[in-house]
């Protein structure tokens, strides 16, 4: 059936080193990938989005890559700030409305 | 403007109690989604509308949980016979049409079953 996988589960990064998370989908008609943030108790915000017709997307500090051949795409933060700590997740869209979420990343970063 | 809301945002019942929880969407926005979301996981599809009608709701756990959107704005989600399985936080979400929009999410309700 339909799935994401997203790993690592938990991450620590000094301040000011980048940070990678990574989400495979199994649908190959998947056709839109956002990234959300969760702060604990908040809810889930959208940061970034990427488009099936499209291998890259930056806003500042964050950038999202989508490899469709191999039904993976990656979060990319630079330049961490502790403010980065939250939880991230992963959504493959597919159809006009099912989304479906990855397990979820706890970003720590570390001053 | 105003966001999603969510109303409760904790609720505490007891086993095989009756819940209703209340989603008020992003005026004008015609899709709505409930997410069942627990902990350490990612949200978990339930149900979807567009407008008034219940698109898929290919999500739901089984028929003790039933969600309805008369007036094709607000939403009630509602828990039969409540489990201790049913414990989670409940996610809502709207947007402006179902095809290729973001969703914004609400703040959840917390349901917490004795």
């Amino acid at each position: 059936g339909e799935n994401v996988e997203q790993h690592p589960s938990t991450l620590s990064v000094q301040e000011g080193d980048s940070a990678v998370i990574k989400c495979t989908y199994s649908d190959s008609a998947s056709n839109y990938f956002p990234w959300y943030k969760q702060e604990l108790g908040k809810r889930p915000q959208l940061i970034i989005d990427i488009r099936s017709n499209v291998g890259e997307k930056k806003d500042q500090r964050i950038a999202v890559t989508l490899n469709k051949t191999a039904k993976h795409f990656s979060l990319h933060i630079t330049e961490t700030q502790p403010e980065d700590s939250a939880v991230y997740f992963c959504a493959a869209k597919r159809g006009t409305y099912k989304y479906i979420f990855g397990t979820g990343t706890r970003l720590k970063v570390l001053a | 403007g105003a966001g999603v809301s969510q109303t409760p945002s904790n609720k505490v019942t007891e086993k095989g109690k009756y819940v209703e929880l209340r989603c008020d969407p992003i005026s004008g926005h015609t899709a709505l989604y409930w997410y069942r979301q627990s902990l350490g996981q990612g949200p978990e599809f339930l149900i979807y509308f567009q407008g008034t009608g219940a698109a898929d709701d290919s999500g739901l756990p089984n028929d003790r949980f039933f969600a309805v959107r008369p007036e094709g704005s607000v939403s009630t989600l509602k828990i039969q016979r409540t489990e201790r399985g049913d414990s989670a936080v409940y996610l809502c979400a709207s947007s402006l049409q179902g095809a290729g929009e973001t969703q914004y999410f609400g703040p959840g309700t917390r349901l917490l079953v004795l």
